[in-house]
């Protein structure tokens, strides 16, 4: 149990288009989805939190209006780089977590989107 | 804030060699603490953990012990393979894993036949 996936794996886009990234939760309804950037070489950063049917938090020094979260269901989030440029190529993670108390009350890990803007 | 500190790598090692990366943590109260490990090209799965203090997390031959006193969380293998070959991250959440994780920087091992 506890298998979130993301789509796609990998993804190529020229500079100034927009990317969409799915993250869900196959076998759990996550409350709560988070997003990681991973810098190469470097560890996961926090961008946001996204409770389903509200609005996302993001961590200090995130671009709202660049990175949209939406979690409109229990298994399903996605985040939408947009106006790509390169400086934004990273690799994503995502993570879902279930309800407090319930048995997926930690946050469980993607496999991560490689995405690169050229 | 909260905070971890790993050894930095690239740390290599021979097959069947004792392995151990440092990690220590700053946090406030008494956090949960992990190991994640990312093996090439894919993503994080959680390795072992640790709830409360003098607990032992272990899986797949690794261990680490919550040491409260020394603020530490050292990972351990006493013989590694090489399918080992990884990157592994400490990480606590103060919270259980249930708010914000909060990651050190990777510490990539390769293990050589």
């Amino acid at each position: 149990g506890a298998v979130v996936s993301q789509h796609p794996s990998w993804v190529i886009c020229k500079s100034g288009t927009s990317v969409k990234i799915e993250c869900r939760s196959l076998d759990f309804q996550a409350t709560t989805m988070f997003w990681y950037r991973q810098f190469p070489k470097q560890s996961l950063m926090l961008m946001a939190t996204s409770n389903e049917g509200s609005k996302a938090t993001y961590e200090q020094g995130v671009e709202k209006d660049k990175f949209l979260i939406n979690h409109a269901s229990l298994t399903l989030s996605t985040l939408t780089v947009t106006s790509a440029h390169p400086e934004d190529s990273s690799f994503y993670i995502c993570s879902a977590r279930g309800l407090a108390g319930g048995p997926y009350n930690e946050q469980f890990f993607g496999p991560g989107t490689r995405l690169t803007v050229l | 804030g909260n905070s971890v500190t790993q050894m930095e790598g690239p740390v290599t090692l021979s097959e069947e060699a004792f392995l151990t990366i440092n990690c220590t943590y700053t946090a406030t109260g008494y956090p949960s603490l992990f190991w994640y490990v990312q093996y090439p090209g894919e993503g994080l799965q959680l390795l072992l953990k640790a709830t409360k203090a003098d607990d032992k997390g272990s899986n797949k031959g690794f261990e680490a012990t919550y040491r409260k006193e020394t603020t530490s969380f050292h990972l351990e293998k006493g013989s590694v393979q090489v399918s080992d070959s990884a990157v592994y991250f400490c990480a606590l959440s103060s919270s259980g894993g249930y708010q914000k994780v909060t990651f050190g920087t990777g510490t990539k091992l390769q293990v050589i036949p």
